[in-house]
């Protein structure tokens, strides 16, 4: 069973703060590696997304962290918003579909 | 936004109906998705397409069947619900099976089987 796990399962972060989720994975094989974020009522939305030929991937405030050699691979928001509070899945796919984490929920609060 | 419609958004239903719930695209997209999210388990998937007739199972395919007779239709149906159906249901799409090929989600499907 191809598995992602994903930390923590809930995250509450002050304003202004730093926000850091964590995602492992078992299947070398995996070759893209997707962030998705989702609002309450709403279907999850691709955030960000890396490859493993690369470290790290920044795209405004959001940036992934990938260890290829410890399988892991982490969402780093900066400067957290209270409009950043949302579900974050972590997945990762070689060809298709995706096979995704069980989520995160993070809470920004002022 | 992807040109993904799911419906209904809400449904109730009983033990033992047959349900059909209904995912169209505009995108002319090849490849389509269901998924379910529940509470601690995250998204996983039920079935997917990678054509017109071409259809695969996913994680979670026990009791769902699925149809695509068209490009932008993509049917799930519970043949018998039953009370652990009970769920929100994705649709998803892609324009290809190549990994860095994103998904786009609908906005879902809430069943509730009583």
């Amino acid at each position: 069973q191809q598995q992602v796990k994903q930390s923590p399962q809930s995250l509450i972060v002050q304003k202004g703060g730093i926000s850091i989720i964590n995602c492992a994975y078992e299947n070398t094989a995996f070759d893209y590696f997707p962030w998705y974020q989702q609002f309450p009522g709403k279907g999850p939305a691709l955030l960000i997304a890396i490859r493993p030929d690369v470290s790290e991937k920044k795209e405004g405030r959001f940036t992934i962290s990938f260890n290829k050699s410890a399988k892991q691979f982490s969402l780093h928001i900066m400067d957290s918003q209270p409009g950043d509070s949302a579900t974050y899945f972590c997945a990762a796919a070689w060809g298709t579909p995706l096979v995704f984490g069980k989520g995160t929920r993070l809470s920004v609060i002022a | 936004d992807a040109g993904i419609t799911q419906s209904p958004r809400h449904k109730v239903t009983e033990t033992g109906t047959p349900v059909t719930l209904r995912c169209h695209q505009t995108e002319n997209h090849r490849y389509m998705y269901w998924y379910r999210q529940d509470p601690g388990h995250g998204l996983r998937l039920i079935h997917y397409s990678y054509g017109v007739k071409d259809t695969d199972k996913g994680e979670v395919s026990d009791g769902y069947s699925v149809s695509r007779s068209k490009t932008e239709d993509f049917l799930l149906t519970l043949e018998s619900a039953t009370s652990s159906q009970t769920s929100v249901y994705f649709c998803a799409i892609s324009e290809s099976d190549r990994s860095n090929q994103p998904q786009h989600f609908g906005d879902g499907t809430r069943l509730s089987i009583l």
